[in-house]
């Protein structure tokens, strides 16, 4: 089962930072945090992912909160092309050998 | 940049066939996935591998088998092919274990079996 809880949608203006949140109450101390979205009728994409500290790349932030309980993915200037399926995942260290994609929050960008 | 290529966008079939589906990756990968994916019920897996000739079950391998021959190819066989198998099938591949390396999707193919 999955182990992460997203908003089932959420809808953002083009040019505006999208901020989508993910709680992993769960969590325990060596699972990591990833993030892929899945654009219509194309395969799921890796975006980022995270342990402990914040990570940026060239897509998007990840912020993670101290207690590692809830996280932040950031698109800071959204375009329509982000429009997608995005999926918080948590992955233990070492022993997982699959990823357990959930629901996922639906981003809507309105121009 | 990687490429996961499958073999068919789309595909249809009848029940009681023997289907073969194709993915190739073009990045060494040691890792391999077959998922499905339908609606409202997220992205399942099928079966993975993590070397050549080594297969493991995913959480619905029933209906299903795979070969792995070559480390760049992984095939998804539906034995005999039944309405309920009707649905997306994404192949992924990663260079390490999914904690620490991402997965790299084909485009999928879209199974139909009337």
């Amino acid at each position: 089962d999955a182990k992460t809880t997203q908003p089932t949608s959420m809808d953002c203006a083009e040019g505006r930072a999208a901020n989508l949140p993910c709680n992993h109450s769960t969590i325990s101390g060596n699972e990591y945090v990833y993030w892929y979205r899945q654009i219509h009728s194309q395969g799921p994409q890796y975006i980022i992912h995270g342990l402990k500290n914040n990570e940026t790349n060239e897509m998007a932030s990840l912020i993670i909160t101290e207690d590692r309980k809830s996280s932040t993915l950031i698109l800071p200037h959204a375009t329509l092309r982000d429009t997608a399926v995005y999926y918080c995942i948590v992955v233990e260290d070492q022993g997982a050998q699959k990823l357990v994609f959930g629901q996922g929050t639906r981003l809507t960008i309105n121009p | 940049d990687v490429k996961v290529t499958q073999s068919s966008r789309y595909l249809v079939k009848r029940t009681g066939e023997k289907v073969f589906l194709e993915c190739v990756q073009d990045m060494d990968h040691e890792n391999m996935f077959w998922y499905r994916q339908d609606p409202g019920l997220g992205l399942r897996l099928i079966y993975f591998s993590y070397d050549v000739k080594m297969k493991e079950k995913g959480d619905i391998p029933e209906g299903y088998s795979v070969s792995r021959e070559k480390k760049e190819r992984f095939s998804l066989i539906l034995e005999s092919a039944s309405t309920n198998q009707t649905s997306m099938y994404l192949c992924a591949s990663s260079f390490l274990g999914v904690w620490n390396s991402p997965l790299h999707f084909g485009n999928g193919t879209r199974l139909t079996v009337t």
